[in-house]
């Protein structure tokens, strides 16, 4: 059965800290790996990543990639309150047509 | 705003009931997905409607039905109601057959009591 595992399930920083979000797959057939930020409603897209060892940034986000490991990371530098979300990892299936989530990690930034 | 619209937003029923949830993808969208969403658990894919055909099924209920219709939205029919079906059920849209990028509605709750 196709698996993804995020860790840790809940995170509590301070505002400016970083942290770093974990993801970890077990499926038939990687495609490629998916972050979304989950605030009041709906999910919205992050990142795509495709290719293991290249990063992608946007801002204060960053994530990369391992295919070898089967996992990816998500770090958020110099955090802000704005930050605090459920991040969702999913990883799209080749050839299946579907999404695999996560459980997701609940992040929250105190002032 | 992702331009994927649902309705109802928030919905309360009992047991036994049966509900339709309604979808509109975006414009120009014509891969629709439906995931559950429960308490504790991430995003469960349910079912995808490409163009009105069904191309892709996941844990989705005998009890549950859905479809697509020719100006693209679409319907999640969810029967014989019970407790535990009481979760947020998002829809999503993608232009292309194959998924990428989605990009959810605001997602319907539903209650059931």
């Amino acid at each position: 059965e196709d698996k993804v595992v995020q860790s840790p399930l809940s995170l509590v920083v301070h505002e400016g800290d970083t942290v770093t979000l974990n993801c970890s797959y077990e499926v038939t057939n990687f495609r490629s790996l998916l972050w979304y930020k989950q605030e009041k409603k709906a999910p919205t897209f992050l990142f795509m990543l495709t290719s293991s060892g290249i990063e992608k940034k946007s801002g204060r986000l960053s994530s990369i990639l391992d295919k070898k490991e089967l996992f990816s990371i998500l770090n958020i530098t110099a955090t802000q309150t704005g930050d605090s979300a459920i991040y969702l990892c999913a990883v799209l299936i080749q050839g299946a047509q579907k999404l695999v989530f996560g459980q997701g990690t609940r992040l929250t930034i105190n002032p | 705003d992702s331009g994927v619209t649902q309705t109802p937003k928030h919905l309360i029923t009992a047991t036994g009931q049966r509900v339709t949830l309604r979808c509109s993808p975006r414009s120009g969208d014509l891969s629709v997905y439906w995931y559950q969403q429960s308490l504790d658990q991430g995003l469960q894919f349910l079912i995808q409607y490409y163009n009105g055909e069904e191309r892709a099924k996941g844990n989705i209920l005998e009890r549950f039905s859905a479809q697509q219709f020719p100006d693209l939205h679409s319907e999640l029919n969810l029967s014989s109601l019970e407790l535990g079906d009481s979760a947020l059920y998002f829809c999503a849209s993608s232009p292309s057959q194959g998924v990428g990028e989605l990009f959810f509605g605001e997602g319907s709750r539903l209650t059931v009591l």
